[in-house]
């Protein structure tokens, strides 16, 4: 099973500052099936990234990710006050998926 | 566009059972392995079970497998999660999802399972 390692746990910013999670396999992620999801409480995952780097559609591109093997990492260039939730990696590439535990992004 | 909406969800008793359902819309059902996953309460997202295009092939969650089972019915498009010997730990939003190499991952709305005394 690939484990999946986020970090920070969680992070606490101003509005216009730039986000930078992390997310590291416990080994490599093949064709860099990665997908990053916002979740707000309440909601279901909504799906940002996926294939590491590439934006589901309606995304602001303000919202990016790239990495590959077994970093990953992804950015919020320039928060806006909606941006406040919890991110999740995740890996789909093998039979089993798994997630990371999540980041909590905080706006100041 | 692809749509997945679950259905099934409640309360129940530890030691009970529950089905739950996923209709599938937007694309061809058949072609592709499905999954479902959960979440407790104030935790992560899980993997429960998935299964290939035909069924010959399932997987399982070691804390679940043995009293679910996953099925589907590519005729009607349906995904199901037959849920036996509930207990609390099993308390979460179950949601079925579809991934792709192509567009990623696409989820359900979830539906709310409770078991408790």
């Amino acid at each position: 099973e690939i484990v999946l390692t986020q970090s920070p746990g969680t992070l606490s910013l101003s509005p216009g500052e730039r986000a930078t999670l992390s997310c590291r396999a416990s080994e490599g992620v093949s064709g860099n099936y990665v997908a990053w999801y916002q979740q707000k409480p309440g909601q279901a995952p909504r799906l940002l990234i996926y294939g590491a780097s590439s934006r589901a559609p309606g995304i602001p591109d303000r919202f990016s990710g790239s990495g590959s093997g077994t970093d990953f990492t992804f950015t919020i260039s320039r928060l806006e006050p909606e941006d406040s939730a919890v991110y999740y990696c995740h890996q789909y590439v093998s039979t089993v998926w798994t997630f990371g535990q999540g980041t909590k992004v905080q706006i100041k | 566009e692809v749509q997945l909406v679950e259905s099934g969800g409640g309360s129940v008793r530890p030691g009970e059972s529950l089905r739950l359902s996923c209709a599938a819309s937007g694309f061809a059902f058949r072609t592709y392995w499905m999954t479902w996953v959960r979440q407790a309460p104030g935790k992560g997202l899980e993997f429960v079970a998935n299964m290939d295009q035909d069924g010959s092939q399932r997987y399982y969650v070691d804390s679940v497998r043995g009293r679910f089972t996953i099925s589907r019915d590519n005729a009607k498009d349906l995904l199901f999660l037959q849920m036996n010997s509930l207990t609390a730990e099993d308390t979460a939003v179950y949601y079925c999802a579809r991934g792709s190499p192509i567009t990623g991952v696409s989820w359900g709305q979830g539906n709310l399972v409770t078991v408790s005394s």
